[in-house]
């Protein structure tokens, strides 16, 4: 069966700097790995999929991933963090013969701290 | 745009009630799920359902069911409410062509209080 770990229930950067939000995974066949945003009192939002046509994924808000095999890793970063980035941020898996099921990460929340 | 609704953004209930959850999207996608939300513990599939009357447990099924009778809309039913049902349900529908990295999209959310 499938799994993600997310390290880091909580992460704080100062505004401008780096982020990185990190997921490892479990899976016997080839993944499909999702990052999702929440914005508070919201509904989970696509920031990007990774789907094997390129191990470097870019998402939207400035955000990417990289798929890293050897790691079992989907890091997500983003080079200079904004206010309005802080949110919770979930990392999914789906895999073939699942039924298009995802099984999620239990989230990160980022503050973003002037 | 995707848009998927949920009839309730708060909900407030008593123990033993039955209690509706309704979840309509306009994409006519084949798959739709429910979720339950919890800090510290992620998103939690309760039911999915890959077409119409067709429904399959998910990894938390234990005190509710489901009803999906046209395509579009997706029910989650507490069958007698508990307060350990207290939570945050998040509906998603994807669409069921175009292979497995087809993502999931979201409605906004019930919160659930059960007193």
């Amino acid at each position: 069966a499938q799994s993600v770990t997310q390290l880091g229930s909580h992460v704080s950067v100062s505004e401008g700097a780096l982020v990185l939000l990190r997921c490892n995974y479990s899976s016997s066949v080839p993944p499909y790995l999702f990052w999702y945003v929440q914005y508070p009192n919201q509904g989970l939002q696509l920031l990007l999929k990774y789907t094997s046509a390129a191990t470097l994924v870019k998402g939207i808000n400035g955000f990417e991933a990289e798929f890293k095999k050897s790691e079992t890793s989907f890091h997500l970063t983003k080079p200079s963090a904004h206010m309005s980035d802080a949110a919770e941020y979930f990392c999914a898996v789906s895999i073939t013969g699942t039924a298009s099921k995802l099984t999620f990460g239990t989230g990160t929340r980022l503050q973003v701290t002037l | 745009d995707v848009k998927v609704t949920q009839s309730s953004r708060y909900l407030v209930k008593r123990t033993g009630e039955k209690v509706f959850l309704e979840c309509v999207q306009d994409m006519d996608h084949e798959n739709m799920f429910w979720y339950r939300q919890d800090p510290g513990l992620g998103l939690r599939l309760i039911y999915f359902s890959y077409d119409v009357k067709m429904k399959e447990k998910g990894d938390i099924p234990e005190g509710y069911s489901v009803s999906r009778e046209k395509k579009e809309r997706f029910s989650l039913i507490l069958e007698s409410a508990s307060t350990n049902q207290t939570s945050m349900y998040l509906c998603a529908s994807r669409s069921g062509t175009g292979g497995f990295n087809q993502p999931q999209h979201f409605g906004d959310g019930t919160r659930l209080s059960i007193l």
